[in-house]
């Protein structure tokens, strides 16, 4: 079973809202990402980082933002909520050396209305 | 457009039967992932291959890389209703080495 952890797993706002998707991992990965993924449909990155105080934008733009304060956590940050928003988020991570497995959170599905 | 792609999008086969899915990418690599995400859930990562490697077995399964070809192929052995799943391969690029990007996936039914 995998350390890493999502909250909430389910999530209903209101357009305009502020929310912050929280991820936790307790096995000391520097790589972490997030993933936006509709229904039965592919995984987009939208955020990775190398560490702490490391942030880069995915190949998907993305109106949120993250921070890496600590190498355990990294949140995800919506300042203005939108029907657009609607989605499962994922979040990841992988050991430093880049060549071993990524591991996954439950997700986040997110419903805006 | 994403690095790797998989085909068939859908595959439905009996239970005993063997599934093969395939996955194609574009740029060069240092290694391909095949992932399993259950309806509603989290990914679950499988086996990784590198691309210095042909081939890696673990349990029923079955990968093959063709470096030449850009592609893998994914074997379930004597397939089960609980392996009812999307697979994903997963790509790093040699110029993006931290980025793992994921193509769109096979679903895959199994009937008892």
């Amino acid at each position: 079973e995998a350390d890493i952890y999502q909250t909430p797993r389910y999530l209903v706002i209101g357009t305009g809202k502020k929310i912050t998707l929280e991820c936790s991992q307790t096995m000391g990965h520097d790589k972490m990402y997030w993933y936006q993924q509709d229904p039965g449909m592919e995984l987009h990155l939208i955020h990775y980082s190398y560490g702490v105080n490391s942030t880069e934008k995915g190949d998907l733009s993305s109106e949120s933002t993250v921070s890496r304060i600590r190498t355990e956590h990294f949140p995800l940050t919506l300042e203005s909520a939108r029907p657009s928003h609607t989605s499962q988020y994922l979040c990841a991570s992988s050991a430093y050396t880049g060549l071993t497995e990524a591991f996954f959170g439950q997700g986040t599905r997110l419903t805006v209305v | 457009s994403q690095q790797g792609e998989e085909d068939p999008q859908a595959l439905s086969i009996q239970e005993g039967e063997n599934a093969t899915m395939n996955c194609s990418y574009k740029t060069s690599i240092n290694n391909l992932q095949w992932y399993r995400q259950n309806s509603g859930r989290g990914l679950v990562h499988l086996i990784l291959i590198r691309s210095n490697e042909r081939e890696k077995h673990s349990g029923r399964l079955r990968v093959t890389l063709d470096t030449s070809k850009k592609s893998s192929s994914l074997l379930i052995t004597a397939s089960r209703a609980a392996d009812t799943a999307s697979y994903f391969c997963a790509t790093d690029s040699r110029t993006s080495y931290d980025k793992v990007i994921f193509g769109p996936g096979t679903s895959l039914s199994v009937i008892p």
